[in-house]
């Protein structure tokens, strides 16, 4: 009864270190994407992927790299982090891309100092 | 491009009131709309959906209509409860393949 899990939690980086979150969903999902939250920003849409080796951007992907080797597994790498990627970040995963539901992982709590 | 806003919060209410939040959105085309609820500590879970003009979406006693005329899909329920203290979003997604979300909205329902 997984659903969509990520990794870890929490974690602290320092300016210009480099970390992947890792998304993982069992629910054989073609669609998968990559959410940040801020206070008063709602969410917003870093990257997404329509099935395995298909990716694109969304809202706000600069800074974010994304890869989709398999329909399970969907990692969002930050290769020189700044403060300014300080924030809750979501990954979702749904069975019909743009018109159905999306099921959420926990969130991640990322601190860049 | 597409975008969905809705009303600034938070929003106050005691319990057994009248439950209003409101989204409007802007799309080409006709996009399929939903509403999702935020609990504290966790991810967003899908509270209801529309996926055409007129459709009405209904669960846990929300509800929310698409309309098109007025580009809107306003949350309502009748009777809140304690347990409804949330953060909502109204979310919209197209053929694009992208789902975008509103700032949201925090609900705190007083005993």
């Amino acid at each position: 009864n997984a659903g969509v899990t990520q990794t870890p939690k929490f974690q602290v980086l320092k300016t210009g270190q480099s970390m992947t979150l890792q998304c993982a969903q069992d629910m054989n999902h073609e669609y998968m994407s990559w959410y940040r939250q801020d206070p008063g920003m709602g969410l917003r849409l870093i990257h997404y992927s329509v099935g395995a080796g298909i990716t694109d951007q969304g809202e706000v992907p600069n800074g974010y790299n994304v890869s989709r080797s398999t329909t399970e597994d969907f990692p969002l790498r930050l290769l020189s982090a700044a403060p300014s990627q300080t924030s809750v970040y979501f990954c979702a995963s749904s069975g019909l891309a743009g018109t159905g539901e999306l099921f959420f992982g926990e969130g991640s709590r990322l601190t860049v100092l | 491009g597409n975008s969905v806003t809705q009303m600034e919060g938070p929003v106050t209410l005691s319990e057994e009131a009248f439950l209003t939040i409101n989204c409007t959105y802007t799309a080409t085309g006709y996009p399929s709309l939903f509403w999702y609820v935020q609990y504290p500590g966790e991810g967003l879970q899908l509270l209801l959906k529309a996926t055409k003009a007129d459709d009405k979406g209904s669960n846990k006693g929300f509800e929310a209509t698409y309309r098109k005329e007025t580009t809107s899909f306003h949350l309502e329920k009748g009777s809140v409860q304690v347990s409804d203290s949330a953060v909502y979003f109204c979310a919209l997604g197209n053929r694009d393949d992208k789902i975008i979300f509103g700032k949201g909205t925090r609900l705190h329902i007083l005993p």
